[in-house]
């Protein structure tokens, strides 16, 4: 069975740092695409970030680039988002999910989300 | 950046079909996969590539790909199918690689 682990959230002071780590198992971890996807309470899903399986390719959507990095470790199955410079509007809760084989950007498995929450 | 528009409501009673839409420009050129989100819960895929289900999901559950909008049709609604649906695309066009999400829907079961 697949399973995404999300951690790391957490109530955080704007322009300060936090590190999101999400772990999986039921899959192999390397072969696939992972993503960073974020919902603010009572929202739509917004895209955050996409890694590709060897970290080749790393895309972040227009809200979040040049403050958040997306980064893996193969070897701990684990996925990473170091977020700086953090504002109110960042405060959501931030999915991790899965790449299918077929297609990178169909996010057939998702975990459950770890809340972060940005205020003074 | 590739928008994509869905109606905020839709409504439907029992045993009816649910229509919902997603419109971007010249979509049928992309694959797009559609989400179902239960409240407090996770997204779940329904559909992927347009038309397939993954497995677990019911056959109820198909969609369409045509000009400028893609359907998710939900059949024989029940209850349990009140939740939020998004549709996405994977837009690799240019030089870069986004997840488009749409604004997602609301499906009311009467």
């Amino acid at each position: 069975e697949v399973q995404l682990v999300e951690s790391g959230g957490g109530s955080v002071q704007p322009g300060r740092s936090l590190r999101l780590s999400c772990v999986a198992s039921g899959f192999t971890f390397d072969d696939y695409a992972v993503h960073w996807v974020r919902q603010a309470p009572g929202k739509g899903l917004e895209w955050v970030s996409s890694i590709s399986w060897n970290s080749d390719s790393i895309g972040y959507g227009d809200s979040v680039k040049g403050r958040f990095t997306t980064s893996r470790d193969n070897a701990k199955k684990s996925l990473y988002l170091q977020m700086n410079s953090l504002r109110a509007e960042d405060t959501a809760l931030y999915y991790c999910a899965k790449g299918s084989g077929s297609s990178i950007g169909t996010l057939d498995n998702w975990g459950q989300g770890t809340m972060v929450t940005v205020s003074s | 950046s590739y928008v994509l528009t869905q109606p905020p409501s839709v409504s439907v009673a029992p045993g009816q079909t649910a229509r919902i839409t997603c419109g971007g420009d010249n979509i049928v050129s992309y694959s797009v996969h559609w989400y179902q989100q239960q409240p407090g819960q996770a997204p779940v895929l329904v559909v992927y590539d347009d038309t397939d289900r993954p497995s677990g999901i019911p056959e109820r559950f198909s969609g369409s790909n045509s000009g400028n909008t893609a359907t998710l049709i939900i059949s024989r609604v029940e209850a349990g199918d009140e939740a939020d649906y998004y549709c996405q695309v994977w837009d690799s066009s240019g030089d870069h690689r986004d997840v488009v999400f749409g604004g997602g829907t609301k499906l009311t079961v009467l």
